[in-house]
């Protein structure tokens, strides 16, 4: 099984929609991460959390909000979606102790309509 | 701010020749690391480089970093088409300790 998990995998919403996007790892790591990828623009990063009880803005965090449940658990809500958020979602993890590299979740296309 | 550039954003080579993506960024960091993406699917560590002067290589790969000159290079030698993906370059470091910032990623296509 991966150790980094995200469903859905694909989704297509309507404008004015709420929609949750989940991560579940395996990995025992402390720190998770949310990112989007738009062509040309690379990966920017939404939310960040270093343990449950730490949640961070990233770059463009308006229009999302995420919960981290447990460790283990990292969800990223849009509340209200517009089509500009229609993009390729990456949740990650990363070892606190370590903070050597990120490992990525195979990904969630979002296609807000 | 931390800032990534890296170039060129596209590469479009013949198999069998060398080339070098560059990454470029703003403020020091301590940490640079680069990965692989292919089409559709998510990222996958390829190096981690530490510390001045780290060279890493795997197969035909080879990342150096050059932490006064705030560079990084991803060398391709004698390139091949399983080598076509998407190659992105990333920071860590001062004020962004723990977070990553990506540059834009560099489309590579190998031809025959």
């Amino acid at each position: 099984d991966a150790d980094v998990t995200q469903t859905p995998r694909n989704r297509i919403t309507k404008t004015g929609k709420r929609i949750m996007l989940e991560c579940s790892q395996t990995k025992g790591h402390d720190r998770m991460y949310w990112y989007r990828q738009d062509p040309g623009l690379g990966l920017r990063l939404i939310y960040y959390s270093f343990d449950v009880k730490d949640i961070n803005k990233g770059e463009i965090s308006d229009g999302y909000s995420v919960s981290r449940q447990a460790q283990a658990k990292f969800s990223l809500s849009l509340e209200s979606a517009i089509p500009n958020q229609t993009a390729l979602y990456f949740c990650a993890t990363s070892d606190g102790d370590r903070a050597y590299e990120q490992y990525f979740g195979p990904g969630t296309r979002l296609t807000v309509t | 701010e931390l800032k990534v550039e890296q170039n060129p954003l596209f590469l479009s080579m013949q198999e069998g020749k060398n080339y070098t993506i560059y990454c470029n960024y703003s403020t020091t960091s301590d940490r640079l690391y680069w990965y692989r993406q292919d089409p559709g699917k998510s990222l996958e560590s390829l190096f981690v480089l530490l510390s001045n002067g780290a060279v890493k290589q795997e197969g035909r790969l080879m990342a150096s970093l050059d932490t006064k000159a705030r560079l990084s290079t991803l060398h391709i030698t004698a390139a091949v088409h399983d080598l076509s993906a998407t190659y992105f370059c990333a920071v860590t470091g001062g004020t962004s300790y723990g977070k990553l910032t990506f540059g834009q990623g560099t489309i590579l296509t190998v031809h025959p």
